[in-house]
């Protein structure tokens, strides 16, 4: 099942702070997110593998809610740099998955001077 | 320094014409994953590779094969291409399952 992320679209000033959702209606094993650039492939942020992990990357963090099945990524004091679409791939837990991901639909984020 | 290469970067097809993808990666990584991402949409995994075993996806059409002779090359055959096949198709590599994919830059498929 792809998780479902909200919101689908949010415009931003530079500077601004913003907070995109992931959400599985499965139990998670991890949660990748990924930013992608029109025409161009997808770039790892980060992966959160444990409940409650949280991980950051200079002004990028993201949470990793294991009990509820959710993931944030937080985007503070935004840059030009960061618009692009977001997405967020989810391993289901238990079994062997091979490591493959689900992703979510993506949330478009547009960063304005 | 690229690390996932893709080849070619455009690919124009007939209808019904066989098509074949590449993908070569320097990373050595055991796994290697096919993806076909729609305009506007996320990527769809297709198939994946662990090594020398391969794992198709269950809602992976027919009509998509792949191939992978060794570590480094992976090749994904479209069969009798549709217009519905027109996409970008990604590839991407990770040392293990449950790691840091990496993806190639991708192909964007286009059929006439």
């Amino acid at each position: 099942q792809q998780p479902v992320q909200s919101p689908q679209a949010v415009i931003l000033r530079e500077g601004e702070d913003a907070v995109i959702n992931c959400s599985s209606s499965k139990a998670l094993y991890s949660v990748h997110w990924y930013r992608q650039k029109h025409g161009e492939a997808p770039v790892f942020l980060m992966i959160l593998l444990k409940g409650g992990e949280q991980k950051g990357h200079e002004k990028i963090s993201a949470s990793f809610n294991e009990k509820k099945q959710q993931s944030s990524l937080y985007l503070t004091a935004s840059q030009l740099s960061y618009s692009g679409t977001y997405f967020c791939g989810t391993e289901p837990a238990g079994g062997n998955q091979g490591g493959k991901l689900i992703f979510g639909q993506g949330t478009e984020l547009s960063v304005k001077p | 320094d690229a690390m996932v290469i893709q080849n070619p970067r455009y690919q124009v097809t007939q209808f019904g014409k066989p098509v074949t993808l590449s993908c070569s990666q320097t990373l050595n990584h055991n796994v290697m994953y096919w993806y076909q991402q729609k305009s506007s949409q996320a990527p769809k995994l297709l198939f994946h590779y662990y090594d020398k075993d391969f794992n198709n996806e269950a809602d992976t059409p027919d009509n998509f094969q792949s191939r992978r002779p060794n570590t480094s090359f992976c090749f994904l055959d479209i069969r009798s291409p549709g217009l519905g096949d027109a996409a970008m198709y990604l590839c991407a590599t990770s040392r293990d399952r449950i790691e840091t994919q990496y993806f190639g830059p991708g192909t964007r498929l286009l059929v006439l």
